[in-house]
């Protein structure tokens, strides 16, 4: 079964508002990476957080991540229309780190 | 770089054909990976390889698909021979070591 799972499933809002996506995974981990998808288009690499970290930012985004509760947060602040992708959470095993376990995405949708 | 490579884009089959799905990864990358995409079962690995080795094939569905890495540059994988149920959006993607992986664009593969 998929070591990921995000809420919510989709998620719309208005532009210049933050979107905040959460990713729940079962077992330990070397770290924990978030990408988006393009409708169509192969997967793009955002941001990764190692499991010593408890959070991280890359311009616009924010990850949080949260060992003792297996989970994990993506927050994109000031959302413009291009934002509007799937974005997804992808756990590294801690065996394995180059194995990653897809959760099964969130659809955002930005309205301009 | 090009980048990942795959080819075909879209395939079109009818069961009972054999299927082979191609890709060149970044040169200078270690790490090979095959993905399947579905809306059903998202994203799942279905193998990753290793300086041409393949390393964990545990995520193969069955028999019908086999995967090769002949040399550093050029990975197949085939279905034979092919059912509706493998329908789906096929991703290679190659990383150095273990950091991030580059996803390709993808295959659509409809077998009817």
């Amino acid at each position: 079964s998929q070591q990921g799972e995000e809420d919510p499933q989709a998620l719309s809002i208005q532009e210049g508002e933050n979107a905040t996506m959460n990713c729940s995974y079962k077992t330990s981990i070397n770290n924990l990476q978030w990408y988006r998808q393009n409708s169509g288009r192969g997967l793009v690499h955002l941001i990764l957080i190692r499991s010593n970290e408890r959070e991280k930012h890359s311009g616009r985004l924010r990850v949080t991540l949260d060992t003792s509760k297996k989970s994990s947060s993506l927050l994109i602040t000031a959302s413009r229309a291009a934002d509007t992708a799937s974005y997804f959470c992808a756990a590294a095993l801690l065996q394995g780190a180059q194995k990653l376990v897809f959760g099964q995405g969130t659809r955002l949708t930005i309205n301009p | 770089d090009a980048g990942v490579i795959q080819s075909p884009r879209h395939e079109v089959t009818e069961m009972g054909q054999e299927v082979t799905l191609r890709c060149k990864p970044i040169s200078g990358h270690d790490y090979l990976f095959w993905y399947r995409q579905t809306m059903m079962r998202g994203l799942e690995l279905l193998i990753y390889f290793n300086n041409n080795v393949p390393i964990d094939d545990s995520g193969m569905p069955e028999d019908r698909f086999s995967a090769k890495m002949p040399n550093a540059s050029f990975s197949t994988l085939k279905i034979q021979p092919s059912e509706p149920r493998d329908s789906a959006v096929y991703f290679c993607a190659s990383s150095y070591r273990v950091g991030e992986p580059y996803f390709g664009p993808g295959t659509r593969l409809t077998v009817t």
